[in-house]
């Protein structure tokens, strides 16, 4: 059973855009990562929260975690071609699980 | 920074034949992961390590072992390979629980 659910599956956008990707569970959690994955390698992390509400800033990415820490949102401004890849987003288990949403696929358009 | 090395980018297999796929990071992490990646299934994860010796079951375990005799390796075993074994598989290392994972770069594996 797939804890994490990420939307959309599939973006494609043109150069310039902006875009919100999501990810929600019903279960809380105790910290969040967002993970991107260029074709040919692994994922790379980007970001974690940890805190209800925290907002998170890289560049042009701002990542954002919510109140009850149950869902996370990415949001990509003025998007680029280099954007473009997999964005998951992870969650870990005081056990030592790491499990992975079904991961978002952005296509950024010249 | 972490090196994670996955000893073969492409590997084509027929069924029935034993695999083993090997994973080797340079960073003393005490965590270890075995992840296969298929297309709309994201990473599931089939058994991890979290130090030698030492294994757990993850999310899809049926059909596969995992070793880990040093610190520095963990390999996975697929002791009779089926063609619904051919996927992306990637290993990943993590100092400590809630840290970053650090990944290779996958195993692409074809059991015909």
């Amino acid at each position: 059973t797939q804890l994490l659910e990420q939307s959309p599956q599939f973006l494609s956008i043109q150069e310039g855009e902006n875009l919100t990707v999501y990810c929600n569970s019903s279960s809380v959690f105790s910290s969040l990562q967002w993970y991107r994955q260029e074709p040919g390698e692994g994922p790379v992390l980007l970001v974690t929260v940890v805190t209800g509400g925290e907002v998170k800033k890289l560049k042009r990415l701002t990542f954002q975690f919510g109140d009850a820490r149950k869902d996370s949102s990415l949001h990509i401004t003025a998007a680029q071609p280099g954007d473009t890849g997999l964005y998951l987003c992870a969650r870990h288990t005081n056990a030592g699980k790491s499990t992975f949403g079904d991961g978002t696929t952005l296509t950024v358009k010249p | 920074d972490v090196k994670v090395t996955q000893s073969s980018r492409y590997l084509v297999k027929r069924t029935g034949e034993k695999v083993f796929l090997e994973c080797v990071q340079d960073m003393d992490h005490e965590n270890m992961f075995w992840y296969r990646q298929d297309p709309g299934l994201g990473l599931r994860l089939i058994y991890f390590s979290y130090d030698v010796k030492m294994k757990e079951k993850g999310d899809i375990p049926e059909g596969y072992s995992v070793s880990r005799e040093k610190k520095e390796r963990f390999s996975l075993i697929l002791e009779s390979a089926s063609t619904n074994q051919t996927s992306m598989y990637l290993c990943a290392t993590r100092r400590a629980t809630n840290e970053k994972l650090f990944f290779g770069s996958g195993t692409q594996l074809s059991v015909l």
